[in-house]
This record gives structure tokens, sequence and C-alpha cells, in this order.
């Protein structure tokens, strides 16, 4: 089975912290997505990356960004952490065609 | 970016009983998807549907990809306590790995 795993499943930082959540997956998949989750708005895509050093836009790109040195690895930067990005941060994986493999989800809040 | 239209938002039923969903888009899709997710964790890939028309079952759980292309439903036979999650549908609408996702439904079973 595809593992994804994110780094953290809970994180406190204080606002105006540069914040580094870490994503690898183990089966060789080109695309990874970087979403957010919050109560009654879904999923909303942050950020992808369908290669190494590859990195498109999501829907909601603003005060993140991304790094994907490694096939394996996807980062979630957040430059300048502030309260209004306190959510639910999920990575997933998927090889063309296929569904999205999500990781255990990391928690962030921002005081 | 678009939003799939998933409905009931929420669903409070008793244990034994038989629950519907289902999602609708403007767009035609390629494939529908529909995941789970437990509290606190990410979601987990339930039924992946590939054709118009396909009806596809997994355990207690049947889903259909329907004819237009445009919408698909998830049928949950004889609820248990252990199904209590948010429910999401997805779709991709080409040959890309990007998914559409739907708002999910939370479903409380009462024993």
């Amino acid at each position: 089975d595809v593992k994804v795993t994110q780094s953290s499943r809970y994180l406190v930082k204080r606002t105006g912290e540069k914040v580094f959540l870490e994503c690898v997956q183990d089966m060789d998949h080109e695309n990874m997505f970087w979403y957010r989750q919050d109560p009654g708005l879904g999923l909303r895509l942050i950020y992808f990356s369908y290669d190494v050093k590859m990195k498109e836009k999501g829907d909601i790109p603003e005060g993140y960004s991304v790094s994907r040195e490694k096939k394996e690895r996807f980062s979630l930067i957040l430059e300048s952490a502030s309260t209004n990005q306190t959510s639910m941060y999920l990575c997933a994986s998927v090889t063309v065609g296929y569904g999205y493999t999500f990781g255990s989800g990391t928690r962030l809040t921002v005081v | 970016g678009q939003q799939l239209n998933q409905s009931p938002q929420s669903m409070f039923i008793q244990e034994g009983e038989d629950v519907s969903m289902n999602c609708t888009s403007s767009s035609i899709f390629n494939t529908w998807l529909w995941y789970k997710q437990d509290p606190g964790e990410g979601p987990v890939l339930l039924i992946a549907l590939y054709k118009a028309g396909e009806l596809t079952s997994n355990g207690r759980l049947t889903a259909q990809f329907g004819i237009t292309r445009k919408d698909s439903f998830l049928n949950i036979s004889a609820s248990i306590p252990s199904d209590v999650g948010i429910y999401f549908c997805a779709g991709r609408e080409t040959s890309g790995s990007r998914l559409t996702f739907g708002e999910g439904t939370q479903l409380t079973v009462n024993p």
C-alpha cells in the first residue's frame, strides 16, 4: 500500500513564525498536493507539483509556498504564519489516472 | 476553483438504516471517487468509478457513475456506528491528476 506520511499530527506556532509542513510518499508518485480543510469549506487546494522542482498554484496559494527538491518529498511553507492559517492541512500523492492517497493530516494552530 | 455540489451536508440516522448521498457537477467527469474521513484522520479512498453507468460495490457500500457523467451517488446499507465520518465525492475532468472535491457529507449513526 502507498504510504503518505506527514511529519507532524499537531503543531502550535506563533504568529509571524516561519512554518514547515513536511510530506513524504513511498511509491514514486509524480504528483503531490497540499490542501487545507476548514469546517464548511471542504478541501481547498493550496499548491500542487507534478514533478521535482515543478509547482503550480492551486485555488488559495496566498501566504504559502512549496518546495519539491526530491520526488518523494513535498513541503508546504508558511512564510509568516497568521491566525487565519489555523487549519487542518492534508497532503496527497497520486500517479496519473488514479485516486489520491492522503496523509493523516497536520492540525496547525497559530496563536 | 470549481466545487462539486454534494448533498446532503449532514445526516443523522439510526443504526441499521440505509444511507444515500450524491454529487452533481456542471462539468463532465471521466472519473468519480468516493472518500471517507474519520475524525482526526486523512480521507481514505472507498470506491473509484471510471466509466459512465458503472456500478461498483465495496462491502455495504455501492456507488454509481451517472450516465450523464455529471453525477454520482453513494449508498451505504445497514449502517453501523463505525460508518460515522465525513464522506467526500471527488471528480476528475480530464486525463490529468487534479481532483475537484465536494464539500462533504457528515454522517452520524445513533446506536
